[in-house]
């Protein structure tokens, strides 16, 4: 049984440029959901994706927007990007109903 | 979601049990109470949730008091992989499904 999947595992982009991060959800899995975690502190949410629609949105700026595809997999995009976007990008799948959230083990970027 | 308190660090001896504790004081009837814990550079690992009772599955156990107003989680024989910070979070059951994390617990198991 697959669990959450990521990629890349690391990216280095330079300030002003946009990045995409990818996401495959645990098997049976119909619910996605983002988190940055800078160095340090703990995960922040971002968003969350339910039927190819954001469901949730945390503090974040317009520059974070999302997709989710009609396979449950979920696409980061992040713009225009800052230094302070440098953090680990983790992708948390679940069912929508209800039950634990399951971690990918994130993708490091890396703001220059 | 409700508020929870951890102490900042522990250490334990490997082998022995590993008790750790979360005040969730102002926690509502429908919020679960979650455990994840995040070994450096890997993302968090769900461990146990629980509403009431006490819960066991094959990492650890769950602990809630009557009152519901605070929880420990229980590693019965911690190994040096067990090191890791330990996050205790309440989420109501449904849709909402955002974790907010606070600072964990950092535990230590020592050789």
């Amino acid at each position: 049984d697959a669990g959450v999947t990521q990629s890349p595992t690391h990216l280095i982009k330079t300030r002003g440029q946009q990045v995409t991060l990818r996401c495959s959800p645990k098997s049976g899995h119909d619910t996605v959901s983002w988190y940055q975690q800078a160095l340090g502190q703990g995960p922040q949410f971002i968003f969350q994706y339910y039927e190819e629609e954001e469901r949730q949105r945390g503090n974040f700026p317009d520059r974070f927007s999302g997709h989710q595809y009609p396979n449950y997999s979920s696409e980061l995009n992040v713009n225009a990007l800052l230094l302070g976007d440098s953090a680990l990008y983790l992708c948390a799948s679940s069912l929508y109903g209800g039950g634990p959230l399951h971690f990918g083990n994130g993708t490091r970027l890396t703001v220059t | 979601d409700a508020k929870t308190t951890q102490p900042p660090s522990m250490d334990c001896a490997e082998g022995r049990a590993a008790n750790l504790p979360c005040n969730h004081s102002t926690i509502s009837g429908n919020e679960y109470v979650y455990w994840y814990r995040q070994i450096h550079s890997q993302g968090p690992q769900y461990i146990i949730h629980g509403l009431k009772n006490n819960e066991t599955n094959e990492m650890a156990s769950l602990i809630i008091t009557e009152d519901r107003k605070s929880s420990t989680l229980i590693l019965p024989h911690a190994t040096l992989r067990d090191t890791a910070v330990y996050y205790c979070i309440a989420l109501g059951w449904g849709s909402a499904r955002q974790l907010t994390f606070g600072s964990g617990t950092q535990l230590t198991v020592l050789p």
